[in-house]
C-alpha cells in the first residue's frame, strides 16, 4: 500500500501566527482530504482536494498531484484551531483511505 | 441534512465478550466505511461496504467483520475481544465509492 508522510509532527504557534503542514505520498493518490480531529475524536472535512488549490476562510490546502503533495494552510490561527490535522487518500483502483500520522497543533494564546 | 450517526459512543466490555457497533450515513449515502483508529497505529481501515456488498478488506482478523443492510445502514462486529481491540471506531460514509468520505462521531470502546 502506499504511505503517507505528514510534517511537522507537532506544531505549537502562538495566537495569530500562520502555518503550514505538509502532506507526502508514495504514490499517486486519488481524491485526497484534509481532516480535523476535534477533541471528541470526530474527524471533520477541511479540504476535498485532488490537484490544485482551495480557500475556505482562514484555511487554504494546494495539492500537486504530479509530485505527490499537499499543503494545508493555516492563517492567524486562534485557539480553536488547536488539535490534529491528518491528510488521506485512496490508492488509485481503491476505496480506503490511507492516512498520515497526523500533525498536533497546540495555538496558545 | 444529517450527519453520519454512530452509536453507541462509548463502550466498556470484557475480554472475550463480543460488541456490535452501528453506523447510518448520510442519507442518500450508500459507501460505507468503518476505521480503527488507535495511539500505537494510527488509524486504519477495516473494511468498506458498497451496496450491501463488502468492497474491500483492510488487514484485520476475522474477529472483525461487517455488514449493510438495504438502507445503507452498517454495523460492524468483533467477536472474542482483546485489550488490544481497544479503540476509537469511526465510521465514514460517501455518495459512491470515489466521493468524499464523511465521518461519524466514533465510537470509543475500552476492553478491559
Amino acid at each position: 500500500g502506499i504511505q503517507v508522510e505528514q510534517s511537522p509532527p507537532d506544531l505549537i504557534l502562538q495566537e495569530g501566527a500562520n502555518s503550514t503542514l505538509r502532506c507526502n505520498f508514495s504514490d499517486s493518490v486519488n481524491n485526497l482530504q484534509w481532516f480535523h480531529q476535534n477533541p471528541w475524536g470526530q474527524l471533520i472535512n477541511l479540504f476535498y482536494i485532488p490537484s490544485g488549490t482551495k480557500q475556505n476562510g482562514r484555511l487554504s490546502a494546494t495539492t500537486v498531484a504530479t509530485e505527490r503533495y499537499s499543503l494545508l494552510y493555516i492563517s492567524s490561527s486562534q485557539t480553536t484551531d488547536s488539535g490534529v490535522y491528518f491528510c488521506a487518500g485512496p490508492p488509485p483502483g481503491r476505496r480506503a483511505l490511507t492516512f498520515g500520522s497526523g500533525t498536533r497543533l497546540q495555538v496558545q494564546p | 441534512k444529517a450527519g453520519v450517526t454512530q452509536t453507541p459512543r462509548y463502550l466498556i466490555k470484557t475480554r472475550g465478550q463480543q460488541v456490535t457497533l452501528s453506523c447510518s450515513p448520510i442519507s442518500g449515502h450508500r459507501s460505507v466505511s468503518w476505521y480503527q483508529q488507535t495511539p500505537g497505529q494510527g488509524l486504519q481501515f477495516l473494511f468498506e461496504y458498497f451496496s450491501e456488498t463488502q468492497r474491500n478488506k483492510g488487514n484485520f482478523p476475522g474477529r472483525f467483520s461487517g455488514r449493510q443492510f438495504s438502507n445503507s445502514r452498517s454495523e460492524m462486529n468483533v467477536s472474542t475481544l482483546e485489550l488490544g481491540d481497544s479503540a476509537l471506531y469511526l465510521c465514514a460514509s460517501s455518495a459512491d465509492r470515489l466521493a468524499e468520505a464523511f465521518f461519524g462521531q466514533g465510537t470509543r470502546l475500552t476492553v478491559v
